[in-house]
């Protein structure tokens, strides 16, 4: 079956660094998205990966590596409003988005 | 660019009526457009898939007389929640994919619907 694994919940510190992990089993693979989604909103897109490497899109990052099946996403200098689930998504071979449960991600001040 | 928009963002029906949700790309042609539900502390839940001019294509457990979707135009596909029960309140989303060769989804706001 297909599936898409991320932690549940994550916390860390305003200014502060956080990772987030996204391992995935898909039939077939044609890339991976994360999405941002603040509670009682629609996901926002952050970032789509679909070759090895890291993507930089200013204080997000985004890292893929196909032959472990595996990405994360990257959040530097962490911010209050940062508050938020982190949904890691694949599209499969049928181009239809794979969905993980989402991180909810808590920032400290 | 590539703004989706849902309406109405909120609905409170009676258990037995019928609502419909509209979802339109305000800028941008949507070949395809997808809705999901979404309960809460879950992950989005793809209902089903439709494309403009054809019938929708519904995920498993989906019963699609009871979700009614019209993909009509490339700008507007509509979801009718027909005969609506209580288990049916939850906040269902739209979203939309160009023509390009992007296949980033564009979400709108959502319509959180609950059943009384």
């Amino acid at each position: 079956g297909q599936n898409i694994d991320q932690p549940t919940e994550m916390t860390a510190t305003e200014g502060a660094i956080v990772q987030i992990n996204c391992t995935y089993q898909t039939s077939g693979f044609n890339g991976l998205f994360w999405y941002q989604q603040h509670a009682g909103e629609a996901p926002t897109f952050l970032s789509y990966n679909v070759l090895d490497g890291l993507e930089e899109k200013g204080r997000f990052s985004s890292f893929l590596s196909r032959s472990k099946g595996y990405s994360y996403l990257l959040l530097k200098e962490l911010q209050m409003k940062d508050s938020a689930s982190y949904l890691c998504a694949v599209m499969d071979s049928n181009y239809q988005l794979i969905w993980g449960a989402g991180t909810k991600l808590i920032i400290k001040p | 660019g590539a703004v989706v928009s849902q309406h109405p963002s909120w609905v409170i029906c009676k258990s037995g009526t019928s609502v419909k949700i509209e979802c339109r790309s305000l800028d941008f042609q949507a070949t395809t457009m997808f809705w999901y539900r979404q309960f809460p502390k879950q992950s989005l839940m793809l209902m089903a898939t439709s494309n403009e001019g054809s019938k929708a294509t519904y995920e498993q457990g989906v019963e699609k007389d009871k979700f009614l979707i019209n993909h009509a135009s490339l700008t507007l596909s509509t979801l009718t929640v027909t005969s609506a029960h209580p288990e049916d309140s939850s906040f269902y989303i739209c979203s939309a994919r160009g023509t390009g060769d992007s296949y980033e989804q564009y979400f709108g706001p959502g319509t959180r619907l609950t059943v009384t």
